[in-house]
């Protein structure tokens, strides 16, 4: 079993509509959860991160943790199509280093 | 912020050349990191260093080897290059909450 799984789509939207992208990882010691965008033909940029379990939102982008199954979520509202790109779930993994875990990315397509 | 710079984006390269990606951060930070990105298989570690000369093996080494000779930049190293190389290579620094990419090589081994 992978320690970060992800969908991989592609997932495509019109212009507006909320979008929900999900992980599922599979150590319940991992604590800290990040969102990563990477746009075509450039390195990955940190969205958002949390802690443990709940929610934090940053203007139209939410993270949320549920720590009880292991699952956690990026919303996005009012999608715009400069929001399509491939979005990264990653995890520390722990220990002293703290190497970063990702997923495979979820390719999201907004249509204007 | 912190900038982390890929002296090449693309290159090509022949079977069983060596091959020296570079990576420079103007950040001061200690930590810094390779991966790899694959369609399907997402980003994998292939070394990291946190001090000068310090370094340690990520998930997938093999093939690879790395110098940090000062804090700033951080090599890969493909010993002798082979097509199951061909891929994007990401160098990274770390920061409190997540890391900063470089914009990427992409390698292609013919």
């Amino acid at each position: 079993q992978k320690e970060v799984e992800q969908d991989p789509g592609p997932l495509s939207v019109p212009e507006g509509a909320i979008v929900s992208l999900n992980c599922t990882y599979s150590n319940s010691a991992f604590q800290y959860f990040m969102w990563y965008r990477q746009y075509s033909r450039k390195g990955p940029e940190l969205l958002m991160y949390t802690y443990s379990s709940g929610n934090k939102e940053d203007g139209r982008f939410t993270a949320q943790v549920d720590k009880s199954s292991k699952y956690i979520s990026l919303f996005i509202r009012d999608s715009q199509p400069s929001d399509s790109a491939t979005y990264l779930c990653a995890t520390p993994r722990g220990g002293a280093t703290n190497k970063l875990i990702f997923g495979t990315g979820t390719l999201l397509a907004v249509q204007p | 912020d912190v900038k982390v710079t890929q002296s090449s984006r693309y290159l090509v390269k022949r079977t069983g050349e060596k091959v020296f990606l570079e990576c420079v951060q103007d950040m001061d930070h200690e930590n810094m990191f390779w991966y790899r990105q694959d369609p399907g298989l997402g980003l994998r570690l292939i070394y990291f260093s946190y001090d000068v000369k310090m370094k340690e093996k990520g998930d997938i080494p093999e093939g690879y080897s790395v110098s940090r000779e000062k804090k700033e930049r951080f090599s890969l190293i493909l010993e002798s290059a082979s097509t199951n190389q061909t891929s994007m290579y990401l160098c990274a620094t770390r920061q409190s909450y997540g890391y900063t990419f470089g914009s990427g090589t992409r390698l292609t081994v013919v």
